[in-house]
C-alpha cells in the first residue's frame, strides 16, 4: 500500500521560503509523477506543480518565478520551495502521486502553512 | 484560456441524481478527472481517464465527456456524498494541471 507523509515548517514570515517534504513509502517511485497542490483557507484547489524520478519538472505558470521541485530519487521524496511568500500563500499544502490520465490517486495528509508577520 | 468552469453549487435530496458539470477547451483535448474533498480531509480521487472508477469507488459514482465538457453524476445521493467535487484537467502538451473551482454538492 502506498502512503505519502508529508512535512516542513508551518509558520513563516512574509519573504521567507516555504520547504516542505514528501517522502514515498511503498510502491514504485520512478514510473510515475510526483505533484504539489495547494489549497488556501475556504478557496479551491491550485495545481502548482509536478517532478518525475529523473527530475523533469512542470510548474503553475503563475508560480514558476518562485516555485522549485526537487527529487531525491534513492530516499523515495521530493520537495516543494516557494520563495518570497507572501499572505497570499497561506494554504494547506498536499503531495500527490500522479498517474496522468490516471489521476492523482494517492495523497499526503496536508500541511498547514501560515505567513504572518 | 485554460480555465476550467464548475458551477459553485448543486443541491440534490437522498435518493435521487446528482449532475456536476465542467467546462472547458482543453477538455476536447484532454481527461478529466474527479476529485472529492469533504471538510479537512485531502481530496480523494473519484473518476480517471473521464469515466472511470478507481477501486473501492461505489458504482453510483460515474463521469462523463463530450466536447468541450465533462460531467460527474451521483445516481443515488447519499447522505455520505456532501462534500466539494472538484474537476481537473491538463493543458493540450499535458505538462499543466489545472483544477475547476469547485462544487459543493448539498444532499438534504
Amino acid at each position: 500500500q502506498v502512503r505519502l507523509q508529508q512535512w516542513g515548517a508551518g509558520v513563516l514570515k512574509p519573504s521567507e521560503t516555504l520547504s516542505l517534504i514528501c517522502v514515498v513509502y511503498g510502491g514504485s517511485f520512478s514510473e510515475y509523477y510526483w505533484s504539489w497542490v495547494r489549497q488556501p483557507p475556504g478557496k479551491g484547489l491550485e495545481w502548482i506543480g509536478q517532478i518525475n524520478h529523473s527530475g523533469r519538472t512542470n510548474y503553475n505558470p503563475s508560480l514558476k518565478s518562485r516555485v522549485t521541485i526537487l527529487v531525491d530519487t534513492p530516499k523515495n521524496q521530493f520537495s516543494l520551495k516557494l520563495t518570497s511568500v507572501t499572505a497570499a500563500d497561506t494554504a494547506v499544502y498536499y503531495c500527490a502521486r500522479n498517474k496522468g490520465i490516471d489521476g492523482m490517486d494517492v495523497w499526503g495528509q496536508g500541511t498547514t502553512v501560515t505567513v504572518s508577520s | 484560456s485554460f480555465e476550467l468552469t464548475q458551477p459553485p453549487s448543486v443541491s440534490v435530496s437522498p435518493g435521487q441524481t446528482a449532475r456536476i458539470t465542467c467546462s472547458g477547451d482543453a477538455l476536447s483535448k484532454k481527461c478529466a478527472c474527479w476529485y472529492q474533498q469533504k471538510s479537512g480531509q485531502a481530496p480523494v480521487l473519484v473518476i480517471y481517464d473521464d469515466n472511470k472508477r478507481p477501486s473501492g469507488i461505489p458504482e453510483r459514482f460515474s463521469g462523463s465527456s463530450s466536447g468541450t465538457m465533462a460531467a460527474l453524476t451521483i445516481s443515488g445521493a447519499q447522505v455520505e456524498d456532501e462534500a466539494d467535487y472538484y474537476c481537473y484537467s491538463t493543458d493540450s502538451s499535458g505538462n499543466h494541471g489545472i483544477f475547476g473551482g469547485g462544487t459543493k454538492v448539498t444532499v438534504l
